[in-house]
């Protein structure tokens, strides 16, 4: 079955540490890959995408992710954490121009100031 | 910023009453969508559109159905609430066509408790 997978589900980090989150998927075709916020109290937001083409994506807030194909992975990285990326992150994927979004289970980060 | 609007934002309800969750988008999108999310859960499908007069039940069962009379509008209704229900519901919509689909933009939620 189709499936996106989230490792790590809760991660502390203190400010100015460098991040990286996990996500791989689990189909052999073709896939579009996204990553999504969610901030308390907020709604989802996309953070970055990956359809085609330079798979290192640069998203919004110093975000980035590289999609390795030969590890189905899409990794979330940031440099530098802020007090303001607590949040909980959300990976992605769309199979094969299916209209159905996939969703990992979610990894809660947590910056301490 | 997206224009998709979910109503009501928070709803308490008394067992065996009947409830619909509104979800509209300004966007002119002809995917919508139903997701159901459990706190600090991952987000399961249960509902979606490909457009007007098109549903199709998601990967996670619901005892919801859907509607899709309006290409704005994808409201979901419970018959009969039950305590089970108790989640939160988001709404989302997507446009484009194959290969050129975007991403799906999503409302604020529904957080429903069933007493």
């Amino acid at each position: 079955a189709q499936s996106v997978s989230q490792h790590n589900h809760h991660v502390i980090l203190s400010e100015a540490a460098s991040l990286e989150l996990g996500c791989n998927y689990s189909y052999g075709g073709t896939v579009n890959l996204f990553w999504y916020v969610q901030y308390p109290g907020q709604h989802l937001q996309l953070l970055l995408k990956y359809f085609s083409g330079d798979p290192l994506v640069k998203g919004i807030k110093g975000f980035e992710a590289e999609f390795i194909k030969s590890k189905f992975s899409f990794n979330l990285r940031k440099p530098s954490v802020q007090w303001s990326d607590t949040a909980e992150y959300f990976c992605a994927a769309r199979m094969d121009s299916s209209y159905k979004l996939i969703f990992g289970s979610g990894t809660r980060l947590l910056v301490r100031p | 910023e997206a224009d998709i609007y979910q109503t009501p934002r928070y709803l308490v309800i008394g067992t065996g009453k009947k409830i619909t969750l509104e979800c509209s988008q300004t966007m002119g999108h002809d995917k919508m969508y139903w997701y159901q999310q459990d706190p600090g859960m991952e987000l399961h499908l249960i509902h979606y559109s490909y457009g007007v007069n098109s549903t199709e039940k998601g990967d996670l069962s619901s005892e919801s159905t859907v509607s899709r009379i309006r290409t704005e509008h994808f409201p979901l209704t419970l018959e009969s609430a039950r305590p089970s229900h108790t989640s939160q519901y988001l709404c989302a919509s997507s446009g484009g066509r194959a290969p050129f689909l975007t991403e799906a933009f999503f409302g604020q939620g529904t957080r429903l408790t069933v007493v």
